[in-house]
């Protein structure tokens, strides 16, 4: 199994500009969990997708930011308009409903909004 | 809302040496706790799984230990080794949410 996939590995975007964050879970997942990790605020659950229906998108930070899943085997997170306190790495998981399962993390994308 | 506390936050240890790293959380009703590791600028890796039923789990020279009523979890590195260093992080699972620590960063000096 190739993990958890995500796309880009870096992102530089100007202030302003749109940023589409990629993911494809592991086959077979059912859950799919977008995170933000910055140094003053640790990891952060944005957004959290059952079978591809977005069930808790709390930690999303305000309008700019959306989530969709498609399907089961792909996700997008987008920042429209971006801004500079965006810039963190944006880690996507999967797992499924088992509360035996762990999650497995992809590589994620560091963003820089300059 | 579930807390989770790493202590201590940096560490470092000479070559051999075994490390402890203690995590905390505040919500017993959890349904398994994960340490992953984190190299920098890297994602996170699993190193351990615990079910919220077991009392340790183990993979070679790591061991973690899960006192649930007590909110404690505990990762054994049996000597250490300067590829050891890395951020340790504690995640709790409750429900979908995984809540995580703010991390043990370890240094292995040689």
């Amino acid at each position: 199994d190739a993990g958890v996939i995500q796309s880009p590995r870096h992102e530089v975007t100007e202030m302003g500009q749109e940023v589409t964050l990629r993911c494809k879970p592991i086959s077979g997942h059912n859950s799919l969990f977008w995170y933000r990790q910055t140094m003053m605020r640790g990891l952060e659950l944005l957004i959290y997708f059952n079978n591809n229906v977005p069930i808790d998108d709390s930690g999303m930070p305000e309008d700019r930011f959306s989530a969709k899943m498609p399907n089961a085997s792909f996700s997008t997170l987008k920042i429209q308009p971006s801004e500079p306190r965006d810039s963190a790495v944006y880690f996507c998981a999967s797992s499924t409903d088992s509360p035996n399962y762990g999650y497995t993390f992809g590589s994620g994308t560091r963003l820089t909004v300059v | 809302k579930q807390e989770v506390t790493q202590i201590p936050a940096a560490l470092s240890v000479p070559e051999g040496e075994n490390l402890v790293l203690n995590c905390s959380f505040t919500d017993s009703a959890i349904y398994n706790l994960q340490w992953f590791r984190q190299d920098p600028g890297k994602g996170l890796t699993s190193l351990l799984l615990i079910q919220s039923s077991q009392r340790e789990q183990t993979s070679g020279r790591l061991n973690a230990s899960l006192d649930k009523s007590s909110g404690r979890s505990t990762l054994y590195i049996a000597a250490s080794q300067p590829g050891d260093s890395a951020t340790y992080l504690c995640a709790v699972r409750d429900d979908y949410k995984l809540s995580f620590g703010a991390g043990t960063t370890v240094t292995v000096r040689a």
